[in-house]
């Protein structure tokens, strides 16, 4: 089945103890994407990667890192989280960076920070 | 700064019924326009896209149209079902996938 899929589902931590967000895509997909989704705000982009070895920031990247070694693996890295990074994050990812591909969500992380 | 506006205050329609959700944006000339379902818990789900040379776009029960002068979309669903509740957001594409997505329109379909 082709699916995205973020590990974990729901994690609560404390402040400054850096956490990982794992997104892996089994659709062979060259697009990957993580945003952030907050009461009032919809769906904000953090990060980006057009293809292996190339991301880039998104609308909200601060406190936030990201890496795409393997195609099919997008991890999203908070080295030192913070209560304001509270919040539910979605993992995407699409054929290509052509605009007329759907893009793929996972069922997101609910990450609590105290 | 770019704005997407949909009505955030929850849609009531009784089954049957037409629902029609509102997208309207500013500052944005986006070529491409995406609709999504999101149940709660869940990611959201691609429904329809449209391009900007497009009028409207049909798919079973759904419609959406796309006036790039009113700079609005409007996002129907015929005989509408219980099981159609959810929260339906619109994404502009401002090119290469970077979307932005509005703050989505809660639909409640009543038996």
């Amino acid at each position: 089945e082709a699916q995205v899929t973020q590990n974990p589902r729901y994690l609560i931590t404390v402040t400054g103890k850096k956490l990982t967000v794992t997104c892996s895509q089994n659709m062979n997909h060259e697009y990957m994407s993580w945003y952030r989704q907050d009461p009032g705000l919809g769906l904000r982009q953090i990060y980006y990667s057009m293809n292996v070895e190339v991301t880039d920031k998104g609308d909200v990247p601060e406190g936030y890192k990201v890496s795409r070694k393997e195609k099919r693996n997008f991890p999203l890295i908070l080295e030192s989280p913070s209560p304001n990074q509270t919040s539910l994050y979605f993992c995407a990812s699409s054929l290509s960076i052509v605009s007329n591909q759907p893009q793929h969500f996972g069922d997101g992380t609910r990450l609590s920070i105290l | 700064s770019q704005k997407i506006e949909q009505n955030s205050e929850a849609l009531n329609i009784q089954e049957g019924k037409t629902a029609t959700l509102t997208c309207n944006y500013t500052n944005y000339s986006p070529a491409y326009l995406q609709w999504y379902r999101q149940d709660p818990g869940r990611g959201p789900v691609f429904l329809l896209l449209i391009r900007e040379n497009e009028k409207e776009k049909r798919k079973e029960r759904l419609k959406v149209t796309f006036d790039t002068t009113l700079k609005q979309s409007l996002f129907h669903i015929t005989a509408s079902q219980p099981a159609d509740s959810a929260t339906y957001l619109c994404a502009l594409d401002r090119g290469f996938q970077k979307l932005v997505f509005g703050t989505g329109t809660r639909l409640l379909v009543s038996p």
